[in-house]
């Protein structure tokens, strides 16, 4: 079975400078990876994916990916925080089901 | 596109009675719907799987009876939970996914507080 581990739960970080979110995963087949954020009372939104190809993914708001097989680690960044980054961020793993991370509160600040 | 909805977006109700969330594939036909129950600052769990026409797949620990699940159409599953406690209170949402299976659209969740 699948699992994923986020090993920050906590990121603070001033506006402007750049973040790391990391994530490990474990699982025995091919595997789909994913990020999330989720603010406050709301639903999740798909930041980015890794299905297959590039290594290298590219997301929505200046985020990006890289997908490590040999480390199985799919750490997420940004070059430059922004104050409406505050959130929490969700990394997870599929092949039939989903398995999230217990999550990264970022916190940036001005 | 894939589009995926909740209703109510929020629900207060009392300890006793039963409340109904719906879940709805705006856009498409979604062979599977996934329901999880989120506490506050905290991850996301799996509650149970259904696909249109079967009895959902619920997982170790979630009483079936107290959470029933119905997923009467491609585009429609609901989740009731029956005579809820203030234990129950708590953020829920529903994914939707083709019939690849591996990616899921979340809807916006529904917050349940029961007094």
């Amino acid at each position: 079975a699948q699992s994923v581990t986020q090993l920050d739960s906590q990121v603070p970080v001033f506006e402007e400078a750049p973040v790391e979110l990391r994530c490990n995963y474990s699982s025995s087949v091919s595997v789909y990876l994913f990020w999330y954020v989720q603010y406050p009372n709301q639903g999740l939104q798909l930041l980015l994916k890794y299905l297959s190809g590039s290594t290298l993914v590219k997301g929505i708001n200046g985020f990006e990916a890289e997908f490590n097989k040999s480390q199985t680690s799919f750490h997420l960044r940004k070059p430059s925080v922004h104050i409406s980054d505050t959130a929490e961020y969700f990394c997870a793993v599929s092949d039939n089901d989903m398995r999230f991370g217990a999550g990264t509160r970022l916190t940036v600040k001005p | 596109g894939a589009v995926v909805s909740q209703h109510p977006s929020w629900v207060i109700c009392k300890s006793g009675t039963s409340v109904k969330i719906e879940c709805r594939s705006l856009d498409f036909q979604a062979t599977t719907m996934f329901w999880y129950r989120q506490f506050p600052k905290q991850s996301l769990m799996l509650m149970a799987t259904s696909n249109e026409g079967s009895k959902a797949t619920y997982e170790q620990g979630v009483e079936k009876d107290k959470f029933l699940i119905n997923h009467a159409s491609l585009t429609l599953s609901t989740l009731t939970v029956t005579s809820a406690h203030p234990e129950d209170s708590s953020f829920y949402i529903c994914s939707a996914s083709l019939s690849n299976g591996y990616e899921q659209y979340f809807g916006p969740g529904t917050r349940l507080t029961v007094t």
